[in-house]
């Protein structure tokens, strides 16, 4: 079955540290990648996607994700993360067909 | 002006009740899904509908309603609403790319809904 895991479920990090987030899929056929973030009270928004092309994407507010299909994963990073970041993400995975299957999310907090 | 409106943003209920959760967008958006966030699973698809006279039953959809009365609104209705379904219930929309490929969601700000 097609399913998508995140393997942190509650990252915690000091300001300027580095942040990476492991999302891997379970599909050999063609996907559309996403990553969401949902920041405290607010409605899920968009930080990057991948269709096709480069595999390395760059997304908003200084986030990146790499798209490395031999090993279906589509991982989020961020190389200085601010207090600011503090918010859930999820992941994403459209697997061709008709919606976006979800991650379960990771929180991660940034400690000042 | 948001582009994903949700009414109610709050709601709580007694078990037994109806419970309409309404969705209107003004982005010209022909797909249109209702979601249920409950902590530690994520996002999980409850009803779509790519058009108006098109509804699916998504991955949860036992215990739900929905009614897609326009292009621009879907409404997700509990019959006989339960505890379990308490939960953060969110609408989102997609077009499809100029390619014809599948493309970004967008969210509305969700309902968070409690049946007591």
């Amino acid at each position: 079955a097609q399913s998508v895991s995140q393997h942190n479920h509650h990252v915690i990090l000091s300001e300027a540290a580095s942040l990476e987030l492991g999302c891997n899929y379970s599909y050999g056929g063609t996907v559309n990648l996403f990553w969401y973030v949902q920041y405290p009270g607010q409605h899920l928004q968009l930080l990057l996607k991948y269709f096709s092309g480069d595999p390395l994407v760059k997304g908003i507010k200084g986030f990146e994700a790499e798209f490395i299909k031999s090993k279906f994963s589509f991982n989020l990073r961020k190389p200085s993360v601010q207090w600011s970041d503090t918010a859930e993400y999820f992941c994403a995975v459209n697997f061709n067909d008709y919606k976006l299957s979800f991650g379960a999310g990771t929180t991660v907090t940034v400690r000042a | 002006d948001a582009d994903v409106t949700q009414t109610p943003r709050n709601r709580i209920t007694k078990t037994g009740k109806r419970i309409m959760l309404e969705c209107s967008q003004t982005k010209g958006h022909d797909r249109m899904y209702w979601y249920r966030q409950d902590p530690g699973l994520g996002l999980r698809l409850i009803y779509y509908s790519f058009d108006v006279k098109d509804i699916n039953k998504g991955e949860i959809s036992d215990g739900y309603s929905v009614s897609r009365q326009a292009q621009a609104k879907f409404s997700l209705s509990l019959e006989s609403a339960i505890p379990n379904q308490t939960a953060l219930y969110f609408c989102a929309t997609s077009d499809l790319s100029v390619s014809g490929l599948y493309n970004e969601q967008f969210f509305g700000p969700g309902t968070r809904l409690t049946v007591l």
